[in-house]
This record gives C-alpha cells, sequence and structure tokens, in this order.
C-alpha cells in the first residue's frame, strides 16, 4: 500500500524557515515525481511545488519561487519542502502528492495525497 | 489566484445528476490533461479522474469526465449523500510551467 506521511508543521514567526517532510512508502519512490499542495484555512488547494523522480527538474509556482526549495532523498525515501522568509499567507496545510510518472511536467495526475501537516505563520 | 473556473456550489437531491464545470484557457485545460479531486469534509483530496475522463480503480462509475476545447466538466449521476463534497479540477500550464487547480465546486445533496 502506497503511503505517504507529512511530518514538520508547526507555528512560526513571519520572516522564519521551516523544513517539511514527506515519508513516503509502498512504492519505489525514486521512479516517480513527487509534487507539494497547500490548502488555506477555508480555501481551495495551490500547488507548491514539483520535483522530478531524480530530482533533476523542480517546479515552482510564482507565489513561493525563490523562498521555497523543493528536494528528495531517494536513498531514504524522503521529500522535503524547506520554506524560508515565510509570511502569514503561507499558512495552510500542506500536502505531499506522488506524480504519475517520473517526470514533474506535464502529464501527471497526483495519487495518492497524505494527511497534511499545518503550518502556521503568525506573530 | 486560480486560473481554472468552476462554480462555487451545485445542490441537488438524492439520485438526480448534476454536472461541474472547469474553464480554462489554451495554455492549460486545452493543451493537457484535466484531473479532478474529490475532499471529502476535513480529509485529503483523492483522485477521482485523471486524463479527462478515466476512472481509477475503485471510483464509483457514477463518476464521470469529458473535456472540449478549453472546459472540461464532471457529472455525478445517481447522486448520494456520501457524495457532499469539495471537487477540484487540475492541469499543467504550460504558460506558467507549473500546475493549476479550479477555484473547487461544493457539492450539496438536498
Amino acid at each position: 500500500e502506497v503511503q505517504l506521511v507529512e511530518s514538520g508543521g508547526g507555528l512560526v514567526q513571519p520572516g522564519g524557515s521551516l523544513r517539511l517532510s514527506c515519508a513516503a512508502s509502498g512504492f519505489t519512490f525514486s521512479s516517480y515525481a513527487m509534487s507539494w499542495v497547500r490548502q488555506a484555512p477555508g480555501k481551495g488547494l495551490e500547488w507548491v511545488s514539483a520535483i522530478s523522480g531524480s530530482g533533476g527538474s523542480t517546479y515552482y509556482a510564482d507565489s513561493v519561487k525563490g523562498r521555497f526549495t523543493i528536494s528528495r532523498d531517494n536513498s531514504k525515501n524522503t521529500l522535503y519542502l524547506q520554506m524560508n522568509s515565510l509570511r502569514a499567507e503561507d499558512t495552510a496545510v500542506y500536502y505531499c502528492a506522488k506524480c504519475s510518472t517520473m517526470v514533474a511536467a506535464s502529464y501527471n495526475w497526483f495519487d495518492p495525497w497524505g494527511q497534511g501537516t499545518l503550518v502556521t505563520v503568525s506573530s | 489566484q486560480s486560473v481554472l473556473t468552476q462554480p462555487p456550489s451545485v445542490s441537488e437531491a438524492p439520485r438526480q445528476r448534476v454536472t461541474i464545470s472547469c474553464s480554462g484557457s489554451s495554455s492549460n485545460i486545452g493543451n493537457n490533461a484535466v484531473n479532478w479531486y474529490q475532499q471529502l469534509p476535513g480529509k485529503a483530496p483523492k483522485l477521482l479522474i485523471y486524463y479527462d475522463d478515466l476512472l481509477p480503480s475503485g471510483v464509483s462509475d457514477r463518476f464521470s469526465g469529458s473535456k472540449s476545447g478549453t472546459s472540461a466538466s464532471l457529472a455525478i449521476s445517481g447522486l448520494q449523500s456520501e457524495d457532499e463534497a469539495d471537487y477540484y479540477c487540475a492541469a499543467w500550464d504550460d504558460s506558467l510551467n507549473g500546475y493549476v487547480f479550479g477555484t473547487g465546486t461544493k457539492v450539496t445533496v438536498l
């Protein structure tokens, strides 16, 4: 069974940093791209970032470009999201999701999703 | 800011049929596959339809997807109370070089 378990969320002050992790199991991790999607309280889904299976290609939403960095450790079956210069508008539940192919761009669907981890940016 | 537009809500009686539209542009829906996700209250999203009109294993065939030009639709037939959820369309956007989600539609079973 494919499982994705996020961790690392919490309360952080504006301008601070946080690193999210997503532990994957049940599939050959390096063979699939991975993605982060967030959902602000009471709002819709917003795609954040994606990374190819090898880690060689990365993509970001304009809202986080230059502040967030996606990475993966295929030896540990773990996906990361390093979040710097955090803002109040980054407050959200962050989900990791498995992409359907090794390539991060284009014809992918997200399945499954983790349970999410809450990030709150507030002073 | 979502670039895929959905109606905020739709409602219908049990056993009836509802459709949810998703309007985009040539850079996303018009040139890439559309996927649909269901989010039950308090839960993580779940894949409902992929590659425009394909059903993942285990998803009820009461759900169906279609696409024409720069718009896509999700239909739910034989509406049941367990279908009450938020539904989102999504696609890759060639101009933004990233994925985009729809604004989301809340389905209510009367």
